[in-house]
């Protein structure tokens, strides 16, 4: 099947610093990823949509000059946490549609803010 | 807004059958689905099933949906170790076009 990688898998930055992660379809081509977060025993919040080419849509509440998306290729989409804080500190999943509208999901990276 | 609840955890046999409930709110939900999620692994899709079915059978995996009750179950059937695992429920109006909106995961706990 599809498969979707995600870099870093785990990340430590200090509070103030930035922190860009990576999310790749190997396989496939992606015009559409999304941008999750999840909270431990918490469900997945949709963050954003991520388009090739164009900019990002950000669900309501998801501050979009906090968390830039850039979709420059049809293979990856990068999140970037600016100013961390530790209330930033999440597990952060991406997904990638693919042409058959499947979404096939990454395995997360973990951002801890110190 | 919308919203997907699922119990946290369910505890069964080896060997038993296991039910994983959920109930959504959007009635405009056209998606249902079922996703797998291993430690360190992405999420699986297991199934999913449009709101105009009742059920879908998948091998061991059978899907129930009730949409008058906005009621959805998954049934494993002689359920293995190897499905320890947190199961969400999700929805969706659009199929894979939209983000999905998830439960918050059901922990499947396997006693030998």
């Amino acid at each position: 099947g599809a498969v979707v990688s995600q870099h870093p898998s785990w990340v430590i930055c200090k509070s103030g610093t930035s922190v860009k992660i990576e999310c790749r379809s190997l396989d496939f081509q992606a015009t559409t990823m999304f941008w999750y977060r999840q909270f431990p025993k918490q469900s997945l919040m949709l963050m954003a949509t991520s388009n090739e080419g164009s900019k990002a849509t950000y669900e309501q509440g998801v501050e979009k000059d906090k968390f830039l998306i850039n979709h420059a290729s049809l293979t990856l989409s990068t999140l970037t946490v600016t100013s961390a804080h530790p209330e930033d500190s999440s597990f952060y999943i991406c997904s990638a549609r693919d042409q058959a509208y499947e979404q096939y999901f990454g395995p997360g990276t973990r951002l801890t803010v110190t | 807004g919308e919203d997907v609840e699922q119990s946290l955890f369910l505890s069964v046999r080896e060997g038993d059958s296991s039910v994983i409930n959920c109930t959504y709110t959007d009635s405009s939900s056209t998606y249902l689905y079922w996703y797998k999620q291993e430690p360190g692994a992405g999420l699986q899709l297991l199934t999913y099933i449009f709101s105009n079915m009742d059920m879908k059978q998948d091998q061991r995996l059978t899907v129930l949906l009730n949409k008058k009750d906005k009621h959805l179950s998954l049934r494993i059937a002689d359920t293995q170790t190897g499905d320890s695992a947190i199961y969400f429920c999700a929805e969706s109006m659009r199929g894979g076009a939209d983000g999905l909106t998830f439960g918050k995961g059901t922990h499947l706990i396997i006693q030998p």
